[in-house]
């Protein structure tokens, strides 16, 4: 089975800094890809996904995450963070047409001001 | 209005207490599935339902059931709550036809089992 590791609990950045969060996958085929946000006291929202094609791909909020196959990686990146990003961030990895979808531990993002 | 919706938000009840987790859809979406968040282990699946005649086990089912009522429902139930239940749950729900698998998520139920 697929299994998904993100090594860093909990991060610090500063209002305005850039931020990347790690993401480690393992998986024997191909991958379908997800990145999810949780606001405090809120469910998942969807931040971006990836399937084929273009390894980088765009996602709402301003958030990036780039497919590396040969590092077994997908991190999330944002180039200016905002007070408001602070949440916990999930990534997930699926299979094609199977329900199995296995999320990693979880990064909590603080924003300092 | 929210696509899934869960009741109750919070819960607090006693060990050995029988509860009952409900979650209710408007995406029109077959699949439904419903996870634990534990801190530090993310989400675990507990069981999921592709239609309202089909039901599987997760990765964590034991000391759960399910009830699949409807299409747009799926009740979680706990028959003999123990403390280590306590934990944040999250409905699910997706299209058949997404062989992709997005998922769509309620905003959780917080249940405390004293």
């Amino acid at each position: 089975a697929q299994s998904v590791t993100q090594p860093d609990i909990h991060i610090t950045v500063s209002e305005g800094a850039s931020l990347e969060l790690r993401c480690n996958y393992s998986y024997g085929a191909t991958p379908y890809l997800f990145w999810y946000v949780q606001s405090p006291g809120q469910g998942l929202q969807l931040l971006l996904k990836y399937f084929s094609g273009d390894t980088l791909v765009q996602g709402i909020k301003g958030f990036e995450a780039e497919f590396k196959r040969s590092q077994s990686s997908f991190n999330l990146r944002k180039p200016s963070v905002h007070w408001s990003d602070a949440a916990e961030y999930f990534c997930a990895v699926g299979q094609y047409n199977n329900n199995d979808m296995r999320f990693g531990a979880g990064t909590r993002l603080t924003v300092k001001p | 209005d929210a696509d899934v919706t869960q009741t109750p938000r919070n819960r607090i009840t006693k060990t050995g207490k029988r509860i009952m987790l409900e979650c209710s859809q408007t995406k029109g979406h077959d699949r439904m599935y419903w996870y634990r968040q534990d801190p530090g282990l993310g989400l675990r699946l507990i069981y999921y339902s592709f239609d309202v005649k089909d039901i599987n086990k997760g990765e964590i089912s034991d000391g759960y059931s399910v009830s699949r009522q409807a299409q747009a429902k799926f009740s979680l139930s706990l028959e003999s709550a123990i403390p280590n239940q306590t934990a944040l749950y999250f409905c699910a729900t997706s299209a058949t036809e997404d062989s992709y698998n997005e998922q769509f998520f309620g905003p959780g139920t917080r249940l405390t089992v004293l």
